[in-house]
């Protein structure tokens, strides 16, 4: 069964400094989604990662995958307040469906 | 173009009550799936449909959970006998195909409270 783990659960920072937030999984998922979810908000899609070593970037945000290590980073370059939410990651199980297992969500606080 | 949609945004019920929830997902959207979101915490998988049919029903918690998608595009989430357990956000999301290279497309949700 496959489980997602993510770390930190809540992180408060500083506007302009960097931080990363990590995701384990538990078993092979050869995908790895990250969502953004702002409060009484649905999820909106951020990255989807397709294989070992796949690197995305969108602004100040960038994903990593590495699927031997069943890791990925969520890197936040220089934060802004606007980058204040809940941010979640989610493997793709496989066993013949297409369902999402998500981790328990960073929620992240950017100061001024 | 238009996202997921889901009615009602809110619904307040009493304990013992049957509820229906809809999903209205993208146009030519094949995929659909119904996740519950509990107070923090990320969603959690019900039912995957591709099509009219319920291709992986894993995730419904008990039989007083069912969903039905008749003509491949509307679905409706239906519980039985509610439980102030089952309180929670409702969330709807479609894909094209299902195919794991492409984005679910996740709709604002319903957000259910069992009085």
């Amino acid at each position: 069964e496959l489980k997602v783990e993510q770390n930190p659960l809540f992180l408060s920072m500083q506007e302009g400094k960097n931080y990363t937030i990590y995701c384990n999984y538990s078993t092979t998922s050869d995908r790895l989604y990250w969502y953004r979810q702002d409060p009484g908000k649905s999820l909106e899609s951020l990255f989807v990662l397709l294989s070992n070593g796949a690197v995305k970037q969108e602004g100040r945000l960038m994903a990593s995958l590495d699927t031997k290590a069943r890791l990925s980073t969520l890197h936040i370059t220089a934060a802004v307040h606007d980058l204040s939410a809940t941010y979640f990651c989610a493997g793709l199980f496989q066993g013949g469906s297409e369902k999402l297992v998500f981790g328990k969500g960073t929620k992240l606080t950017v100061n001024p | 173009g238009a996202g997921v949609s889901q009615t009602p945004s809110n619904k307040v019920t009493e304990k013992g009550k049957y509820v229906e929830l809809r999903c209205d997902p993208i146009s030519g959207h094949t995929a659909l799936y119904w996740y519950r979101q509990s107070l923090g915490q990320g969603p959690e998988f019900l039912i995957y449909f591709q099509g009219t049919g319920a291709a992986d029903d894993s995730g419904l918690p008990n039989d007083r959970f069912f969903a039905v998608r008749p003509e491949g595009s509307v679905s409706t989430l239906k519980i039985q006998r509610t439980e102030r357990g089952d309180s929670a956000v409702y969330l709807c999301a479609s894909s094209l195909s299902g195919d794991p290279q492409e984005t679910q497309y996740f709709g604002p949700g319903t957000r259910l409270l069992v009085l």
